[in-house]
């Protein structure tokens, strides 16, 4: 079957304008993560869902992040007003449950001008 | 605070030789604990996990890494290195105790494997 999938896979952007990250998991996987990783700070997780719920959220760096995820499935992860300090590769994943593997997708690199 | 930590940030082994990347956690309970392998530009894929059990797991690829639960450690190895095994690895544990399935990742170690 299908694996996570992200997109878009490369976006660069203006600092000060915001982005929309998107994340669609394997069909049936009720848990969800964001990821960051970056040179200097390597893989940092971000967010925590299970189902539409957000649990635990305490990896999102600053109020100008935030995440949804709808149906069940989908998840959007936004930043808003972006720095340049925001450039690393997003990575999603999911698994069946909590404490299960988690799949990765390929992630989205960002990169802020 | 749970930390993991992969004393080798670099390593290089000659193709056909025996390979073994460090992997040590730090946490108050039993974790569980995944290895992790990304190759440039790819996202990362799994290569083995440990829940409970037997100590010894077998992955993908010909990998195996043994959980020791008195040196909180949880190395991987393999017997005989391919080329196509140059990546970079990643060693992540995982908190029973938490109410969140997130992962706690090592630094990384890059592979490099000569012919």
């Amino acid at each position: 079957g299908a694996g996570v999938s992200q997109s878009p896979s490369n976006k660069v952007t203006e600092k000060g304008k915001d982005v929309e990250l998107r994340c669609d998991p394997i069909s049936g996987h009720t848990a969800l993560y964001w990821y960051r990783q970056s040179l200097g700070q390597g893989l940092e997780f971000l967010i925590y869902f299970q189902g539409n719920s957000a649990p635990d959220k305490s990896g999102l760096p600053s109020d100008r992040f935030s995440a949804e995820r709808t149906g069940g499935s989908v998840s959007t992860l936004t930043i808003q007003r972006t720095q340049q300090e925001d450039s690393a590769v997003y990575l999603c994943a999911s698994s069946f449950n909590t404490y299960n593997e988690q799949f990765f997708g390929p992630g989205t690199r960002l990169t802020v001008l | 605070a749970q930390s993991v930590t992969q004393p080798d940030i670099h390593i290089t082994v000659s193709e056909g030789a025996s390979l073994e990347l460090r992997c040590n956690y730090s946490y108050g309970a039993t974790p569980y604990l995944f290895w992790y392998v990304q190759s440039p530009g790819q996202g990362l894929q799994l290569l083995l996990k440990y829940f409970s059990g037997d100590t010894l797991v077998q992955g993908i690829k010909g990998f195996e890494a043994e959980f020791k639960r008195s040196q909180s450690s949880f190395n991987l190895r393999k017997p005989s290195v391919h080329w196509s095994d140059a990546a970079e690895y990643f060693c992540a544990v995982g908190l029973r105790s938490s109410n969140t399935g997130k992962l706690i990742f090592g630094q990384g170690t890059t592979l490099q494997v000569k012919p």
